[in-house]
């Protein structure tokens, strides 16, 4: 089965950083993935965990933990196009599916 | 811009019409996905296509029919639609086997009447 649960939304200030958690329960999982949404846009690809550590992509790093079923995306030095709806989402292995949590919206505030 | 592109990006329809959604992917990929996303709720996976044959459909009614030519056109034909069936409808695609990224159209929103 899967449940991936994620925070509905969080405020943070312009030039702050914000840590948007991810918990799973995902059956035979191999991988993490991280999507950005502004509204009204497609979702664009953020990152992919399959090793448990942190990946750090400019202003961007993600972390996994497999063990504790846990993940977690920091944005730093947030600017004003950060504000988006962020989607974690949970792969299994062999398999086409990726089940999608419900999205944290971000705001971000001068 | 993604390589993947759905037209109409707007579609409002009564509950006795017919319609389709188009979805292109100039990404050289095989893989194709229709996903429903309703506010609040998580991204909905309906149906999967790989190098053409369906072989994923999760417990959709059958007034959603999807439909794939080639691997690089993917159609959601409508008809007889609910009100509750109102909701941004995505397409994606990827590389056989789903191994890698998902790229996503920027989805077509659906208002039913």
């Amino acid at each position: 089965g899967q449940n991936i649960d994620q925070p509905t939304e969080m405020t943070a200030t312009e030039g702050a950083i914000v840590q948007i958690n991810c918990t799973y329960q995902t059956s035979g999982f191999n991988g993490l993935f991280w999507y950005q949404q502004h509204a009204g846009e497609a979702p664009t690809f953020l990152s992919y965990n399959v090793l448990d550590g942190l990946e750090e992509k400019g202003r961007f790093s993600s972390f996994l933990s497999r063990s504790k079923g846990y993940s977690y995306l920091l944005l730093k030095e947030l600017q004003m196009k950060d504000s988006a709806s962020y989607l974690c989402a949970a792969r299994r292995s062999n398999d086409y599916k990726l089940s999608f949590g419900a999205g944290t919206t971000v705001t971000v505030r001068a | 811009e993604t390589g993947v592109t759905q037209t109409p990006r707007h579609l409002v329809m009564g509950m006795t019409n017919k319609k389709s959604l188009k979805c292109e992917q100039h990404l050289g990929h095989n893989a194709m996905y229709w996903y429903k996303q309703s506010a609040k709720k998580p991204l909905e996976l309906m149906f999967v296509y790989s190098l053409e044959e369906r072989v994923e459909n999760n417990s959709v009614p059958s007034r959603f029919s999807p439909e794939c030519p080639n691997s690089s056109h993917l159609f959601l034909h409508l008809h007889t639609l609910q009100p509750e069936d109102s909701a941004l409808y995505l397409c994606a695609s990827s590389t056989q086997g789903g191994g890698g990224e998902q790229f996503f159209g920027p989805g077509t929103r659906l208002t039913v009447l």
